[in-house]
C-alpha cells in the first residue's frame, strides 16, 4: 500500500462549479499534512497547510480527518487558473519529519 | 531572485557519463531534499539533509550520491548515468513543521 494515495483524475469541471478531492495516508504516526498545487513543467507550490479542526483560505477549504486518515481539498467557485494538478503531502516520523508526496489529481477547469 | 536556484535547468548526457546538479537556497533553511518526478509516479524522495553534517538516503537513492557543502548548498550527482535515470529533478528546503519550497527543477536527459 502506497503512503499517500490519491485518485490521479483527471477531473473536469466547468468554470464555477465546486470539486473536492481526497488523499488516504498509512501511517497513524504522521504529523503534518499539505496540500500543494503544480503547474505544468513547474515545481510544486505550497497551497495550504491542514490543520486538524479544519482550515479555509478563500475558495479552499482542507480538512483533516485522523481517525479515516483521509485529508480532503475542496475549491468553490472555480477558476479558469485552478486548472493544475494538486498534491496531497505527508510528513511522518515526529522530529524526523520527512514529506511523503501523493501522485497528485489532474484538475482542469472547462469554461 | 528564486529561493531556491538549480543548475542546470536542462540537461542532455550520455550514458555512462558523470553528472552533477547543484542546489542552493536562500531562505536560511536547514533542511534540503532532492527529488525526482516521473509521470504516474509522482515525487519520490533520492536523499535528504536535516543540517550540513546530516546526510539520509531517501526510497530510491541507488546510483546517487549527494554532498551538503554548506547549509545552502545541496548537490545530487550521478556517478554513472543511465537512461532511466531521465526524469524532472527537484530540490527543496523546508522549515519546521515541514513545508517545503521547490527549485525550479532540471530537466535530465540520458541517451
Amino acid at each position: 500500500r502506497k503512503e499517500v494515495e490519491q485518485d490521479p483524475g483527471p477531473f473536469n469541471v466547468p468554470e464555477g462549479a465546486t470539486v473536492a478531492f481526497n488523499c488516504t495516508y498509512s501511517n497513524s504516526a504522521s504529523q503534518s499534512f499539505f496540500w500543494y498545487r503544480q503547474d505544468c513543467r513547474k515545481e510544486p507550490k505550497l497551497l495550504m497547510s491542514v490543520y486538524s479542526s479544519g482550515n479555509e483560505d478563500g475558495r479552499f477549504t482542507a480538512q483533516l480527518n485522523r481517525a479515516s486518515q483521509y485529508i480532503s481539498l475542496l475549491i468553490r467557485d472555480s477558476k479558469l487558473s485552478d486548472s493544475a494538478t494538486y498534491l496531497c503531502v505527508v510528513a511522518s516520523n515526529f522530529g524526523n519529519e520527512k514529506l511523503t508526496f501523493g501522485t497528485g489529481t489532474r484538475l482542469t477547469i472547462i469554461p | 531572485d528564486a529561493d531556491v536556484t538549480q543548475t542546470p535547468r536542462n540537461r542532455i548526457t550520455k550514458t555512462g557519463k558523470r553528472i552533477m546538479l547543484e542546489c542552493s537556497q536562500t531562505k536560511g533553511h536547514d533542511r534540503m531534499y532532492w527529488y525526482r518526478q516521473d509521470p504516474g509516479l509522482g515525487l519520490r524522495l533520492i536523499y535528504y539533509s536535516f543540517d550540513v553534517k546530516d546526510i539520509n538516503k531517501g526510497e530510491i537513492s541507488d546510483g546517487y550520491s549527494v554532498s551538503r557543502q554548506a547549509q545552502a548548498k545541496f548537490s545530487l550527482s550521478l556517478e554513472s548515468a543511465i537512461p532511466n535515470q531521465t526524469a524532472l529533478y527537484f530540490c527543496a528546503t523546508s522549515d519546521s513543521p515541514p513545508r517545503a519550497f521547490f527549485g525550479q527543477g532540471t530537466r535530465l536527459t540520458v541517451v
